[in-house]
């Protein structure tokens, strides 16, 4: 079975930028989860989705906006790119409380 | 959030049993102890999870105090594999109802070295 995929792997934005991050869950997985990981630092929770709805927001602004579609996938979005959004952004689906599987991540850097 | 207490680093040597531990002594009792793990240049990976009883799978054990105050993840063979940081995370799955999200709480971790 596919695991957890991301997509792009890597990206280069300037600062004012949009971007927006793609996942796939594993097959059968209902909730999706990101999470942002700066160098040097344990992931921190950004989103959790749920059958399409929002079931959590971490200490994140506006700017940062996600959703999941019908078939489960998800995307994130970043709008009005800073510097300090440089990081690893990971995803991870799982059945809502099981033990949750990540993806790669990507690999945003912001100049 | 409940927090939880780890050495920034630790060594081993290869095929030598490593006891990695974790205090958390603000525990609640529907607090799951959850342990991943992130190789480098990937995502974090399920090892283990227990609630009160000590926890065997292929990968690890999960020893947990009596008083479930502290945790300790043993690898009984350490690889060069296994080289990785080590992250035991509290997760409750049971309190608060719709905006309980069983969300991950990722602290610095324990970055194991395993030598040669």
């Amino acid at each position: 079975d596919a695991g957890v995929t991301q997509s792009p792997t890597h990206l280069i934005k300037t600062r004012g930028q949009q971007v927006t991050l793609r996942c796939s869950p594993i097959s059968g997985h209902k909730s999706v989860s990101w999470y942002q990981q700066v160098l040097g630092q344990g992931p921190q929770f950004i989103f959790q989705y749920y059958e399409k709805e929002e079931r959590g927001r971490g200490n994140f602004p506006d700017r940062f906006s996600a959703r999941q579609f019908p078939n489960y996938s998800s995307e994130l979005n970043v709008n009005a790119l800073l510097l300090g959004d440089s990081a690893l952004y990971l995803c991870a689906s799982s059945l809502l409380y099981n033990e949750q599987f990540f993806g790669p991540g990507t690999r945003l850097t912001v100049l | 959030d409940a927090k939880t207490t780890q050495p920034n680093s630790m060594e081993s040597n290869e095929e030598e049993p490593v006891h990695l531990p974790c205090n958390h002594s603000t525990i609640s009792g529907t607090d799951y102890i959850h342990w991943y793990r992130q190789l480098p240049s990937q995502g974090p990976e399920y090892v283990i999870h227990g609630l009160t009883s000590n926890v065997n799978n292929r990968m690890a054990s999960l020893a947990i105090a009596e008083d479930r105050k502290s945790s300790t993840l043993i690898l009984h063979r350490a690889t060069l594999r296994d080289a990785a940081v080590y992250y035991c995370i509290l997760r409750d799955v049971v309190r608060g109802g719709s905006s309980n999200t069983g969300k991950l709480i990722f602290g610095q971790g324990t970055t194991l070295q395993v030598k040669p």
